[in-house]
């Protein structure tokens, strides 16, 4: 089943300009991810917080957590052309499904030059 | 290069055929999975395996088979009891030995109906 959901399904922005995608999920969870796809291409890693951070950066890249709310969200500031790809949230529940990974649907992200 | 390698990059099937996507790592993990995506969707997992000779149903199992010989290779069988094999499917990794770790994933197996 789909924990994740993404918001919003589709963003289009100018190069420079900062993207924020948000993700909810339903139940408790171990640690969320994010990772981006190329169009046809498997997916790669971007980040993971754990339960028990709010907020970590990589780069451009900034993603907070509230375990409160059960949403996160990313930022990537100062897009590029190269940052178009969609991106997924995916949350680990820990427990028994230990390493399993529950996806959302995506945000498609357009970065135009 | 350590990585997941899947083959082929795009498959046919015919009808009330069997077809076999293949997936080879050689990071080292211990733990294996099989997702699908459509187009437009999020991943759902079919299989996935944390040791060799043992491997679990995910939600979407029905119509594929797996099995796990060796640690590297994760094979994975779309049946012909599986009515809509058309999707896009990703095979990853994931070591166990720490908490708190990315799945690694492949480029991906396209596969098609004739």
């Amino acid at each position: 089943s789909q924990q994740g959901e993404e918001d919003p399904q589709a963003l289009s922005i100018q190069e420079g300009e900062n993207a924020t995608m948000n993700c909810s999920y339903k139940t408790s969870i171990n640690n969320l991810q994010w990772y981006r796809q190329n169009s046809g291409r498997g997916l790669v890693h971007l980040i993971l917080i754990r339960s028990n951070e709010r907020e970590k950066h990589s780069g451009r890249l900034r993603v907070t957590l509230d375990t409160s709310k059960k949403s996160s969200s990313l930022l990537i500031t100062a897009s590029r052309a190269a940052d178009t790809a969609s991106y997924f949230c995916a949350t680990d529940g820990g427990g028994t499904s230990y390493g399993k990974l529950t996806f959302g649907q995506g945000t498609i992200l357009t970065v135009h030059p | 290069d350590g990585g997941i390698t899947q083959s082929p990059k795009y498959l046919f099937r015919k009808e009330g055929q069997n077809v076999t996507l293949s997936c080879e790592q050689n990071l080292n993990h211990d733990a294996m999975y099989w997702y699908r995506q459509d187009p437009g969707q999020g991943l759902r997992l079919i299989y996935y395996s944390q040791i060799v000779n043992d491997f679990q149903k995910g939600d979407i199992a029905e119509g594929y088979s797996v099995s796990r010989e060796k640690k590297e290779s994760f094979p994975l069988t779309v049946t012909s009891a599986q009515k809509n094999p058309t999707a896009f499917y990703l095979c990853a990794s994931r070591a166990l030995d720490r908490r708190n770790q990315p799945q690694h994933f492949g480029d991906g197996t396209r596969l098609s109906i004739l």
